[in-house]
């Protein structure tokens, strides 16, 4: 069975202070791994696809990196609007489209 | 990407009647998607709703509680029926562009009492 783990559950940093959200999974051939931003009250945001291992996306302060076995989201600089919950999804090759989500990371960036 | 609408936003039902959640488009798509996020929970896949055919449906969701429609290339419709407090989740629609990717609704926040 397809499964995502997010680490941590809750993050909280000070502006400016970088870090990293760690998405693991398990999945039977892996047709792309998938970030998306929730923001309370609204439907999930697309951020990045990434498709193989080793393969890096970019966008503003942020920066997707993907492993055989997981995806980092690295967040650079960060500020008070990038406060949110981030979820990651994979979807299988033979999945038929069926995205599989991770319980997300509830990101909190202090001013 | 395409501009997803979900009608209503939010709705308090009483126990044991039903609601029939919209989703609308502004271009045509092939695939469209119901999933479901209950309290404090990630999102899990109900059903793909496809156009012209019976929508196929995930484990542990059934058609009779949950019925879809599609009617066409941008329109759509998931019913919860019989509800429960249970049943108290965010009902969000998604489609897929032709990169792949799926693009979510605003969702629909539903309380049963």
């Amino acid at each position: 069975e397809d499964q995502v783990t997010q680490s941590p559950e809750a993050l909280r940093l000070q502006e400016g202070e970088s870090s990293s959200l760690n998405c693991s999974y398990t999945v039977s051939g892996l047709r792309g791994l998938f970030w998306y931003r929730q923001d309370p009250g609204k439907g999930p945001e697309f951020l990045f696809t990434l498709y193989s291992a080793g393969e890096e996306k970019e966008k503003e302060r942020l920066k997707a990196t993907l492993t055989k076995k997981e995806s980092f989201l690295h967040i650079t600089a960060p500020k008070p609007e990038d406060s949110a919950t981030y979820l990651c999804a994979v979807q299988a090759v033979r999945g038929a489209q069926k995205l599989v989500f991770g319980q997300g990371t509830r990101l909190t960036i202090n001013p | 990407s395409a501009v997803i609408s979900q009608k209503p936003s939010r709705d308090i039902c009483q126990r044991g009647t039903s609601l029939t959640i919209q989703c609308q488009v502004d271009s045509q798509v092939t695939m469209m998607f119901w999933y479901r996020q209950q309290p404090g929970q990630s999102l899990t896949l109900i059903a793909t709703a496809n156009q012209g055919s019976e929508a196929t449906y995930e484990s542990g969701f059934v058609i009779d509680k949950f019925p879809i429609s599609r009617p066409n290339l941008t329109f759509s419709t998931l019913t919860v029926s019989n509800m429960s407090p249970e049943d108290s989740s965010i009902y969000l629609c998604s489609v897929e562009d032709l990169s792949d990717t799926q693009y979510f609704g605003p969702g629909t926040r539903l309380t049963v009492l």
